[in-house]
C-alpha cells in the first residue's frame, strides 16, 4: 500500500524556522496537504494543494513541493506551534493516507 | 457556521460491534464528501473510510470488510457501522468534510472514543 514518510520528531528554538519533509512516490503527481493536532483537538488544516494556506491559518506556515517531497516550513516557531503535524496525499485508487506524524518540539 | 458531532463511542468487546454518527449542521450535507479518520493511542492519523455526495464508499485496508459508511441526507447524518472490533481498533474516532475544489479535510469533528477491551 502507498505509504508518506516524515521524521517522527524534531525540536527548535522559539524565532528559529521548522521544516518538516514529507515524501512519498505519489507526491510527484498527487498534491500533500498538512494538519497541525495539539493534545485533545481534532486536526486543524494548514496547507492544502501543496502551497495553499487555509482560512485563518498564519503566514508564518508555508508548504512547498518538489518532485516526491513535500515540506512544511514554520517561520518564526512560536511555543504555540509545539504540536503534531501529519503530511495527506492520496494514492492512486483515491485513497487518503497519512504520514506517521512529526512531534514539533519547541525548546 | 459548519459543525460535525460525533457520538455512538464507548466500550466493547473483542468481536463486537458498534455504530458511531456525525451529525453534521451549517452547510448543505447531502452536496460533500465525507470521512472518518481516527488516531489510536500514541499513534498517528489513519483515514478509515469516505463516502461522496453520490454515495460511492472506499475503506482503509485495515477496516475494508469489517467496517461500513453510510449517510442520511434528510437527516444530515453520516455513520459508520464497526462489526468485528479488534484491540487494535481502539481510537479517537474524527468525522471530517472533504472539499471538492480543494481537497483535503477543511473541518471536523471533536472525535468520540471507542475502547475495544474485555
Amino acid at each position: 500500500s502507498y505509504e508518506v514518510t516524515q521524521p517522527p520528531s524534531m525540536s527548535v528554538s522559539p524565532g528559529q524556522t521548522a521544516r518538516i519533509a514529507c515524501s512519498g512516490d505519489a507526491l510527484a503527481n498527487q498534491f500533500a496537504y498538512w494538519y497541525q493536532q495539539r493534545p485533545g483537538q481534532a486536526p486543524v488544516l494548514l496547507i492544502y494543494k501543496d502551497t495553499e494556506r487555509s482560512s485563518g491559518i498564519p503566514e508564518r506556515f508555508s508548504g512547498s513541493s518538489s518532485g516526491t517531497v513535500a515540506t512544511l516550513t514554520i517561520s518564526g516557531v512560536q511555543a504555540e506551534d509545539e504540536a503534531d503535524y501529519y503530511c495527506q496525499s492520496t494514492d492512486t485508487r483515491g485513497s487518503w493516507v497519512f504520514g506517521g506524524g512529526t512531534k514539533l518540539a519547541v525548546l | 457556521e459548519v459543525q460535525l458531532v460525533e457520538s455512538g463511542g464507548g466500550l466493547v468487546r473483542p468481536g463486537g460491534s458498534l455504530r458511531l454518527s456525525c451529525a453534521a449542521s451549517g452547510f448543505t450535507f447531502s452536496s460533500y464528501n465525507m470521512n472518518w479518520v481516527r488516531r489510536a493511542p500514541g499513534k498517528g492519523l489513519e483515514w478509515v473510510s469516505s463516502i461522496s455526495s453520490s454515495g460511492y464508499t472506499h475503506y482503509g485496508d485495515s477496516v475494508k470488510g469489517r467496517f461500513t459508511i453510510s449517510r442520511d441526507n434528510l437527516k444530515n447524518s453520516l455513520y459508520l457501522q464497526m462489526e468485528s472490533l479488534r484491540a487494535d481498533d481502539t481510537a479517537v474516532y474524527y468525522c471530517a468534510r472533504a472539499e471538492f475544489a480543494t481537497g483535503g479535510f477543511h473541518f471536523w469533528g471533536q472525535g468520540t472514543l471507542v475502547n475495544v477491551s474485555s
